[in-house]
């Protein structure tokens, strides 16, 4: 298995402004994920953060709104870019073991945006 | 595009009842799919993982089975407990990519 931490835990923004959100994994991984859940809904995968190369987004997410950074393998930054209060959700980090691919998620980012 | 429907969305049961909980999906070329458990204000804890070539998989008082032709997997939960209580989401990857869909939840509580 894989222990994931995410900062912050949860935040309360303006709009217009931007946040980032980190994500540690405690063991090397290959496959980085960033998911969000908005609220009564099913998480939706925005992007795959590759190390070394830039992220691969969903149909519907683009870069310059959720900038994602992976400089090495244990760690990834979510850039949540001049928010609006369509962007609150709780955001997911997660990881998928080489062996199975069996996902692990980190305890998420709550956002509320006013 | 892969469609994940979770039946019931809520559920509410008396401690000690066994119950399931149903998952269908729309593409059957699915590499494996994932049962999670969600606790208010929580991210998820893995709870199961079968393979595409797999038909069931169980662990202490739960058991997931997977009927990949007909695009179903249920989860069943013995003796249910108050400790149960949570919501239960299922995920199906596709062989064509590392994306986990999700269904929207089962809601489950279990009273004392």
């Amino acid at each position: 298995s894989a222990v994931i931490s995410q900062k912050p835990s949860r935040d309360i923004c303006q709009r217009g402004t931007s946040l980032t959100i980190q994500c540690q994994v405690d063991s090397q991984v290959t496959m980085m994920f960033w998911y969000r859940q908005q609220p009564g809904q099913s998480l939706t995968l925005i992007a795959t953060a590759n190390q070394g190369s830039e992220a691969t987004y969903e149909s519907g997410f683009v870069i310059d709104k959720f900038p994602i950074s992976r400089p090495n393998l244990t760690f990834s930054t979510l850039t949540v870019s001049n928010m609006s209060p369509e962007d609150s959700s709780i955001y997911l980090c997660s990881v998928a073991l080489a062996s199975s691919y069996e996902q692990y998620f980190g305890p998420g980012t709550r956002l509320t945006v006013t | 595009k892969q469609e994940v429907t979770q039946i019931p969305a809520a559920l509410s049961v008396p401690e000690g009842e066994n119950l399931v909980l149903n998952c269908s999906f729309t593409d059957s070329a699915i590499y494996n799919l994932q049962w999670f458990r969600q606790d208010p204000g929580k991210g998820l804890t893995s709870l199961l993982l079968i393979q595409s070539s797999q038909r069931e998989q169980t662990s202490g008082r739960l058991n997931a089975s997977l009927d990949k032709s007909s695009g179903r997997s249920t989860l069943y939960i013995a003796a249910s407990q108050p400790g149960d209580s949570a919501t239960y989401l299922c995920a199906v990857r596709l062989n064509s990519g590392y994306a986990l869909n999700f269904g929207k939840g089962t809601s489950l509580l279990v009273t004392p």
